[in-house]
């Protein structure tokens, strides 16, 4: 089975400019977190949804970012306008609610450098 | 929001050494799980332990959950260089979805 898929593995953009991030999770999963990786802060969750529904947006740093989740098999987190504070490694991770405890697979990540 | 403490923050050794690294809370956790994170990838699930006291061993690595589960313990016998990475432990946010992760221990484990 394919794991979570994301694109574009990196980017690279000048500070202003919008910048998507996409995300296709596991077929099946019904939860999708999207987390921000730096070497300072570690992995933050930004936010997560449950059947395409937001559910807590508590981690988004600002109204600069938001995501969305048209259906099951597709997410997006914006960036707009982005700033070189927002240069990190952008994780969207997918889990079964049905399975488990609490795992979550993550995807390979997009590498943003924001310039 | 419950924290997860993990030491120490890097660890350089040789093949074949041994090594334990930590993952420690003031607070109780339901269930812990230890992900391995290796260069240019996301982090990828090892184990999930849930009982306090808990030991699960995968091939030369043996996990521990506390008896109190509050803390868990990660032992690699005899490390290789395919071990290199970084190790992050995780546990539930209370009754929510959300994760809280330690920020990890760097290994390296030279030839």
């Amino acid at each position: 089975d394919a794991g979570v898929i994301q694109s574009p593995r990196h980017e690279v953009t000048e500070m202003g400019q919008e910048v998507t991030l996409r995300c296709k999770p596991i077929s099946g999963h019904d939860y999708l977190f999207w987390y921000r990786q730096t070497m300072m802060r570690g992995l933050e969750l930004l936010i997560y949804f449950n059947n395409n529904v937001p559910i807590d947006d508590s981690g988004m740093p600002e109204d600069r970012f938001s995501a969305k989740m048209p259906n099951a098999s597709f997410s997006t987190l914006k960036i707009q306008p982005s700033e070189p504070r927002d240069s990190a490694v952008y994780f969207c991770a997918s889990r079964n609610s049905g399975r488990g405890y609490n795992e979550q697979f993550f995807g390979p990540g997009t590498r943003l450098t924001v310039l | 929001t419950q924290l997860l403490e993990q030491s120490p923050q890097f660890l350089s050794i040789q093949e074949g050494e041994n090594l334990t690294v930590y993952c420690n809370s003031s607070s109780v956790f339901s269930s812990l799980q230890w992900y391995r994170q290796e260069p240019g990838e996301g982090p990828v699930l090892l184990v999930t332990v849930v009982t306090g006291g808990e030991v699960k061993k995968l091939k030369r690595l043996t996990f521990q959950f506390g008896d109190a589960r509050k803390d868990s313990s990660l032992h690699i016998t005899a490390a290789q260089p395919g071990d290199t990475g970084l190790y992050l432990c995780a546990g539930p946010n209370g009754g929510s979805e959300k994760l809280v992760f330690g920020k990890g221990t760097k290994l390296t484990v030279n030839p």
